[in-house]
């Protein structure tokens, strides 16, 4: 069965670095997510991208991130300058038409120092 | 804003036993899809059940049902014969068809399944 696969599964990095976040959506699916979950909190989301552009991002979502689909199959979250905030499990998900089921990756854990 | 709510942080059943977890949420849009999404200590989230808010009828998958009533806006999921590995959090969690993409979810509700 076709999954979602994100990479890596654990990052830990210093407060102030940039650190890359890689999806692998699902290969016919067209709607791609970022959501993040600080530990012991609800899911969050932070941005949709469809057709190659950003169709929807929350207000946690500021300059410091960033989304890229740079080939035709991984879809990447980069955070430009961590803050110790920003520790969290990062969800990437995916759906191949608004009438399915987003379907999520196992996740990255973030630990920012 | 659509919003979810999940009243009950946590619960407790027993193997074998009947569980019902409990869901609202709050919206005005009358298409939408509603989501239970389960997430063990991995903190994967799974998809355990969707439901689809034009379908009067309710959705089920093998041990694991909801009961849907629109008009109250609650949408809980009923775990029969519970298992061991049932254990994990739950999330409720609503995707409106059309306008916004993004899926809402609920806190979660932390499902403990004893011997």
């Amino acid at each position: 069965e076709p999954e979602v696969t994100q990479t890596p599964s654990h990052q830990v990095t210093q407060m102030g670095q940039e650190v890359i976040l890689r999806c692998v959506p699902i290969s016919n699916h067209l709607y791609f997510y970022w959501y993040r979950q600080i530990l012991g909190q609800k899911v969050e989301f932070l941005v949709s991208f469809y057709n190659n552009e950003i169709s929807e991002k929350s207000e946690i979502f500021d300059d410091q991130f960033s989304v890229e689909r740079p080939d035709g199959s991984n879809f990447t979250l980069k955070i430009r300058s961590t803050k110790l905030e920003d520790s969290a499990m990062y969800f990437c998900a995916s759906l191949q038409g608004l009438y399915e089921t987003q379907y999520f990756g196992p996740g990255t854990r973030l630990l920012v120092l | 804003a659509q919003t979810v709510t999940q009243s009950q942080p946590e619960m407790s059943v027993q193997e074998a036993e009947t569980v019902t977890l409990s869901c609202t949420y709050d919206t005005s849009e009358s298409d939408y899809y509603l989501f239970w999404y389960k997430q063990p200590p991995s903190r994967q989230m799974i998809l355990v059940i969707r439901q689809e808010a034009y379908k009067q009828q309710n959705a089920t998958e093998n041990r694991f049902s909801v009961n849907f009533q629109k008009a109250a806006k609650s949408f809980s999921l009923k775990i029969s014969d519970s298992q061991l590995g049932d254990a994990a959090m739950y999330f409720c969690a609503y995707f409106p068809q059309g306008g916004s993409e993004k899926l809402v979810f609920g806190k979660g509700m932390k499902l403990t399944v004893n011997p």
